[in-house]
């Protein structure tokens, strides 16, 4: 089945500097990869996504970049700040596979972001 | 709008007992997908539904099973429970079936499902 590696398992940064996490997948029928960050105790909330078709994307201080020929994806996290912290899970899905509703996730990554 | 919403919030089971989880989805909301949450792990998918019909099985025993009612709610039941079950059952919702793939899926705030 799926298999979607991500890296690092924690990763602790300066208030002000920048994280990356990245994520490794092995289905290339993927084509859907989401970020979710998770607050302790909270649901999962979709923070930035990006499709197959496109490599890179940006909303204000956070990035995803894809590249399909390595089946990686990253997380870039710029200006970091105290509440930026909190896990932070990958995912992917094949839109037009059979359990197209399946969203296979990442370990996570805790992130702490230190005034 | 209300968002996903989950019921109960926390449980608490002992070996062998069974438990139902439920969840509603966002209003127009047609698919709905169940995930296990282990602590210190990813989410697991379990079951996507939508249209009443199971679209999609995750890597888990016969004792999970789940179903869809009309108004697209969903119901996860697992039976004679073990201790590894313990964990966050996260419940997401998107607007569409096919199309679901590849669409933004919103989870509901979980049920905490601890067995003794």
């Amino acid at each position: 089945g799926e298999n979607v590696e991500q890296h690092p398992s924690t990763l602790s940064v300066q208030e002000g500097d920048s994280a990356v996490i990245k994520c490794t997948y092995s289905d290339s029928a993927s084509n859907y990869f989401p970020w979710y960050k998770q607050e302790l105790g909270k649901r999962p909330q979709l923070i930035i996504d990006i499709r197959s078709n496109v490599g890179e994307k940006k909303d204000q201080r956070i990035a995803v970049t894809l590249n399909k020929t390595a089946k990686h994806f990253s997380l870039h996290i710029t200006e970091t700040q105290p509440e930026d912290s909190a896990v932070y899970f990958c995912g992917d899905n094949n839109a037009g596979g059979t359990s197209y509703g399946k969203l296979t996730f990442g370990q996570g990554t805790i992130l702490t972001v230190h005034p | 709008d209300a968002g996903v919403t989950q019921s109960p919030t926390h449980l608490i089971k002992t070996r062998g007992q069974h438990v139902t989880l439920r969840c509603s989805p966002i209003s127009g909301h047609k698919s709905v997908s169940w995930y296990q949450q282990v602590l210190g792990q990813g989410p697991q998918f379990i079951f996507q539904y939508y249209e009443k019909e199971e679209r999609g099985r995750g890597n888990f025993p016969d004792r999970f099973s789940a179903r869809q009612f009309p108004n697209y709610s969903s119901e996860l039941n697992v039976n004679a429970l073990l201790l590894g079950d313990s964990a966050l059952y996260l419940c997401a919702s998107t607007p569409l079936g096919r199309l679901a793939g590849g669409k933004t899926q919103y989870f509901g705030p979980g049920t905490r499902l601890l067995v003794l």
